[in-house]
């Protein structure tokens, strides 16, 4: 099972939006409402941000959102803020595994 | 609120077995929810390992299966994982988790860091 891909960085102002792609196949990401969005700050565990495609857990700002359309899903930070700066990933269940990671992007605040 | 605590040995020589363990506090292992291993290789991506039900049953990465066990032991609230022959590319921060249920894991541990190395 290859990782699902995403862009190795992605960038924005404080403010502005950044939306970050998660592309997959129709054995992962397109057959399943099961994908997920990790934050990492460096050193740190993972946190999660986004389940199910689009729901955030308790506690995650509404400025954090999911989508998915097809084989690719997104995460999309609205109002970046400082603190936003991290690796995010993705997850998707998987025919052949219930979690397949994806590849990671460092999200920089300009 | 949900804690877990992962604990072991730091250096395993290669061949060799990595064993780890996972303390968990606030929940109980006993109750419906799944309990899994991540690892995340130094500067790399993140890796699932496997994970175990409430009632023992067992999902392993099919990449790493024939080296993969984790189990539960109930009475201590925690669960365990052994990795067998291992080599340099096992070197890892290795995390313990909870599953939502959701396909989602919403309580890590710190993370422990296993370097193989002889």
């Amino acid at each position: 099972q290859s990782a699902l891909t995403q862009p190795p960085s992605a960038s924005g102002s404080p403010g502005q939006s950044v939306t970050i792609s998660c592309t997959g196949t129709s054995s992962d990401v397109g057959a399943y409402n099961y994908v997920s969005w990790y934050q990492q700050h460096p050193g740190k565990a993972p946190k999660l941000m986004i389940l199910e495609v689009n729901r955030r857990p308790s506690g995650v700002p509404d400025r954090f959102s999911g989508s998915k359309s097809g084989n690719t899903a997104s995460l999309t930070i609205s109002g970046l803020q400082a603190e936003d700066e991290a690796d995010y990933y993705c997850t998707s269940r998987a025919d052949s595994n219930p979690y397949v990671f994806g590849t990671g992007t460092k999200v920089t605040v300009l | 609120q949900v804690q877990l605590q992962e604990s072991g040995p730091g250096l395993v020589k290669p061949s060799g077995t990595l064993s780890l363990t996972c303390a968990v506090s606030g929940a109980s292992v006993s109750n419906a929810h799944w309990w899994c291993w991540v690892r995340q290789s130094p500067g790399k991506g993140l890796e699932w390992i496997g994970e175990v039900y409430h009632s023992g049953t067992t999902t392993y990465n099919p990449s790493l299966k024939s080296r993969v066990t984790i189990s539960l032991d109930k009475s201590k609230n925690q669960f365990s994982l052994n990795l067998s022959s291992v080599t340099a590319a096992d070197t890892a921060v290795y995390y313990c988790g909870r599953s939502s249920g959701f396909y989602a894991i919403d309580y890590w541990g710190q993370g422990t860091l296993v370097t193989v190395s002889s």
